[in-house]
């Protein structure tokens, strides 16, 4: 089945700077790679996707790298907020079935 | 709210009871998915249902955990003869199309999750 590492597991950032997860999958034939955010005692959060055709997708502050040869793929956030503390998951899928990384957990400082 | 709601949003029982917990998808979702999140890891992949049939359960971990889906749409995770290893976030997500199709959406939309705890 399909493997997901995701790092780093924890991450600190000063408010206004940027934060990067990156995350690498096993499984050559997975092409959906969707990342949520989770907040405290909350059900996960789409935040982005992006599916193997593309190679980068971006909304507004976010922006989400792939790299299909190298097998990972990456969460970019610029300009942190304090409301972007949060858990962060990444994900891929080859069909219905996700298969999340550990998690991060992000803490952006006033 | 339009969302995936579950109930309840916390269940504590004791070793060797007997569990219900609900899922109700966004309307009109025809895909629906069990997961369990165990304390600070990512959620694991249980059960997908498409419409009322159980299209993948290779996640149940045995036999005591069962789910259905009657209607096509309210779903229920049953789980006999709890073991405290049970304990976890157990999440429901549900999507407009399942992934793998053709120009189908696989955006899955999660619910807030139960926090079974059993003692």
């Amino acid at each position: 089945g399909e493997n997901v590492e995701q790092h780093p597991s924890t991450l600190s950032v000063q408010e206004g700077d940027s934060a990067v997860i990156k995350c690498t999958y096993s499984d050559s034939a997975s092409n959906y790679f969707p990342w949520y955010k989770q907040e405290l005692g909350k059900g996960p959060q789409l935040i982005i996707d992006i599916r193997s055709n593309v190679g980068e997708k971006k909304d507004q502050r976010i922006a989400v790298t792939l790299n299909k040869t190298a097998k990972h793929f990456s969460l970019h956030i610029t300009e942190t907020q304090p409301e972007d503390s949060a858990v962060y998951f990444c994900a891929a899928s080859r069909d219905y079935k996700l298969s999340f990384g550990a998690g991060t957990t992000v803490t952006v400082r006033a | 709210g339009a969302g995936v709601s579950q109930t309840p949003s916390n269940k504590v029982t004791e070793k060797g009871k007997y569990v219900e917990l609900r899922c109700d998808p966004i309307s009109g979702h025809t895909a629906l998915y069990w997961y369990r999140q165990s304390l600070g890891q990512g959620p694991e992949f249980l059960i997908y249902f498409q419409g009322t049939g159980a299209a993948d359960d290779s996640g149940l971990p045995n036999d005591r955990f069962f789910a259905v889906r009657p209607e096509g749409s309210v779903s229920t995770l049953k789980i006999q003869r709890t073991e405290r290893g049970d304990s976890a976030v157990y999440l429901c997500a549900s999507s407009s199309t399942p992934g793998g199709l053709a120009g189908g959406r696989r955006e899955q939309f999660f619910g807030p999750g139960t926090r079974l705890t059993v003692l």
